[in-house]
């Protein structure tokens, strides 16, 4: 089993509407969570941090589920420029060390 | 503010051949890394450096080599290109080791390819 599983899509959604993705990740251990944002051909780029009371930042919002070991995304209002692949990022602490683990990524295709 | 740079940032190489892709950071974060990315793999670590002359492997490092003699400079080198090893590679850096709130910066990535 992966340590972090994304469902790959693409999820095709029409200008406006609302779409959620997923993560689940394997390790209880497991103490920071982020989603990050990839472009075709370009570098991944911090989207948001995840917190355990959820948060959100303008049509984006992240929860944490940490009794059933999954992370989601929720973006209102899709835009074409939402486009992109949503990666889900699982980070651990090991003493002085630390371990993120990226998800394969969600592919999000938004049409007119 | 040039950020992270990376370069190549593409490039065509022969098995066998020595290959160094050059990663160069203007903020001085104490932390860097190289990922490569392959389909159906997500991001895997190469290798990281927690500060100069400090680093340490990730999770695929057989066939890389790197060093750190300068806080801003993380270069990564295939000794003997494969097959395999063909890939986008992402330079990274970061302030402080992840935690809530912090980021991680990547590059623009080195798209190489092993013929």
């Amino acid at each position: 089993r992966k340590e972090v599983e994304q469902d790959p899509g693409p999820f095709n959604v029409p200008e406006g509407a609302t779409v959620a993705f997923n993560c689940t990740y394997s390790n209880s251990a497991s103490q920071s969570f982020f989603w990050y944002r990839q472009d075709c051909r370009k570098e991944p780029k911090l989207l948001m941090s995840v917190y355990s009371s959820g948060n959100e930042d303008g049509r984006f919002t992240a929860q944490l589920n940490r009794a059933s070991q999954y992370i989601s995304l929720l973006i209102r209002d899709s835009k074409l420029s939402d486009s992109a692949t949503y990666l889900c990022v699982v980070n651990k602490r090991t003493g002085t060390a630390s371990k993120l683990t990226f998800g394969t990524g969600t592919r999000l295709q938004v049409t007119l | 503010d040039a950020g992270i740079t990376q370069s190549p940032r593409y490039k065509i190489t022969e098995t066998g051949r020595q290959v160094t892709l050059m990663c160069h950071q203007t903020w001085s974060h104490s932390y860097m890394f190289w990922y490569r990315q392959d389909l159906g793999h997500g991001l895997r670590l190469i290798y990281y450096s927690a500060a100069a002359d400090i680093t340490d492997k990730g999770e695929v490092p057989d066939g890389y080599v790197v060093s750190r003699s300068k806080t801003e400079n993380f270069p990564l080198t295939l000794e003997s290109a494969t097959r395999s090893q063909t890939s986008v590679y992402f330079c990274a850096s970061s302030e402080l080791l992840t935690g809530p709130g912090n980021t991680i910066y990547f590059g623009e990535g080195s798209w190489l390819t092993v013929v």
